[in-house]
């Protein structure tokens, strides 16, 4: 079903904790993008990557950082983390189809914060 | 609220019934996208609609648009048990990054 793998898939953290997430994306997708979902809510957006910069970001403090890394695979670091952090954390990496870009997300990361 | 809500947030159906939902969202678009998941899991695309496109058809899919209402439906034919998941519209705002803005989706239920 997708090319682009994410762990770890479940983890627990603790209020004010530091959290990384890793992302391996699709071969040849040089763009990838991180997304965050909470319980019965869509994807939000958060930031893009690509060619290793940030290009683009959502409404998200900037405690929430990332990586990409000179084989596309990237990180979504988060510090100080607060209990609305908890969430669904999707990576996503986009191709080109049909004049759009078309993502293929990972299975997730599920955060909980106690 | 985001852009992009889906209508009804939830569809109860019978196998072989078709399924229909509505998407609306507030800015101008370069193209409209559907997509799938699975209880909690990962996204998967389904179909994807250019904003001068009015229906567009893969399998037992069909989507229109109509740029006027700032509107698209989805709507899922003879529908199957494995079809029971969330649908979620996405609009790219615009612009031409991957930076898609999501609706909350609708959960389908097809019953057997």
């Amino acid at each position: 079903e997708t090319g682009v793998t994410q762990s770890p898939t479940h983890l627990i953290k603790t209020r004010g904790q530091q959290v990384t997430l890793r992302c391996s994306s699709q071969s040849g997708h040089n763009t990838v993008s991180w997304y965050q979902q909470a319980l019965g809510q869509g994807p939000q957006f958060i930031f893009q990557y690509y060619r290793e910069e940030e290009n683009g970001r959502g409404n998200f403090p900037p405690r929430f950082s990332g990586l990409q890394f000179p084989n596309y695979s990237s990180e979504l670091n988060v510090n100080a983390l607060e209990l609305d952090d908890s969430a669904l954390y999707l990576c996503a990496s986009s191709r080109f189809l049909s004049g759009a870009n078309v993502l293929t997300f990972g299975a997730g990361s599920r955060l909980t914060v106690l | 609220s985001q852009q992009g809500e889906e209508d009804p947030q939830a569809l109860s159906i019978q196998e072989g019934e078709n399924a229909t939902m509505n998407c609306s969202y507030k800015t101008s678009i370069n193209n409209l996208q559907w997509y799938r998941q699975n209880s909690g899991r990962g996204l998967v695309h389904l179909i994807l609609i250019r904003s001068n496109e009015r229906e567009k058809h893969s399998g037992r899919l069909r989507v229109t648009l109509d740029t006027s209402k700032k509107s698209s439906s989805l709507l899922i034919t003879a529908s199957r048990a494995a079809d029971t998941a969330s649908y979620f519209c996405a609009t790219d705002g615009g612009t031409s990054g991957s930076r898609l803005t999501f609706g909350e989706g609708t959960q389908l239920t097809v019953n057997p």
